[in-house]
């Protein structure tokens, strides 16, 4: 079954520290889709990323950086000297490639951590 | 630069209302898709839609229905609301790919209608 954990429920950093944003997922199907959300105060969820299962290479955007490991189905998320606009709830979601019983495609989220950067 | 337009923000309605939630995207994408976060639980498919009229269940349809009459617009109905469907309703749509990429969309949220059943 199709699964994304992220252990953290809540992370308070003060700015300029770094925090990593743990995901572990679940999943059946040899490919898939990894996305990781940001959810500001406003409550709009933007995009952030995406990786396909066949691609572990790390990518960095800025202060952001992703580890993909297949071998430990993980997919983190780091902030690097993290600043107060930071501060937001981030979901980590999987996608199946695969038709699973008409859910094509849907994505399937995990709880979120909220991630608060204090001054 | 609005591409995912949530009609109302914040409703307080009672209960056994009937509630609509409208969702209207401007991007021309196939899919749209209603969500509900709750703290704690994240977020829940409740209904998508891969076409006009078209409309399938998502993990929680129970006590809602939808309305896809228009390829831009995606409705959320409650039809008697209870206080256990106070919450966040998210609004999503994506563009539709087939096959083996069809799990590659990436979907575009509305801001979220936040609902209070009294």
């Amino acid at each position: 079954a199709q699964k994304v954990t992220q252990a953290q429920t809540e992370i308070s950093v003060v700015e300029k520290e770094d925090v990593t944003l743990d995901c572990v997922y679940e999943t059946r199907d040899t490919t898939y889709y990894l996305f990781w959300y940001k959810q500001p105060p406003s409550g709009e969820l933007v995009f952030l990323i995406r990786r396909n299962s066949f691609d572990e290479q790390n990518e960095i955007s800025g202060r952001y950086s992703w580890n993909f490991q297949k071998s430990t189905s993980s997919f983190n998320f780091t902030i690097t000297a993290s600043q107060v606009v930071d501060s937001a709830v981030y979901f980590c979601a999987l996608s199946e490639a695969r038709n699973y019983g008409g859910s094509q495609g849907n994505l399937i989220f995990g709880k979120g951590t909220k991630l608060s950067v204090k001054p | 630069d609005v591409k995912v337009t949530q009609s109302s923000r914040y409703l307080v309605k009672r209960t056994g209302e009937k509630v609509f939630l409208e969702c209207v995207q401007d991007m021309d994408h196939e899919n749209m898709f209603w969500y509900r976060q709750d703290p704690g639980l994240g977020l829940r498919l409740i209904y998508f839609s891969y076409d006009v009229k078209m409309k399938e269940k998502g993990d929680i349809p129970e006590g809602y229905s939808v309305s896809r009459e228009k390829k831009e617009r995606f409705s959320l109905i409650l039809e008697s609301a209870s206080t256990n469907q106070t919450s966040m309703y998210l609004c999503a749509s994506s563009k539709n790919r087939q096959g083996a990429n069809s799990g590659a969309n990436v979907l575009t949220f509305g801001a979220g209608s936040r609902l209070t059943v009294l």
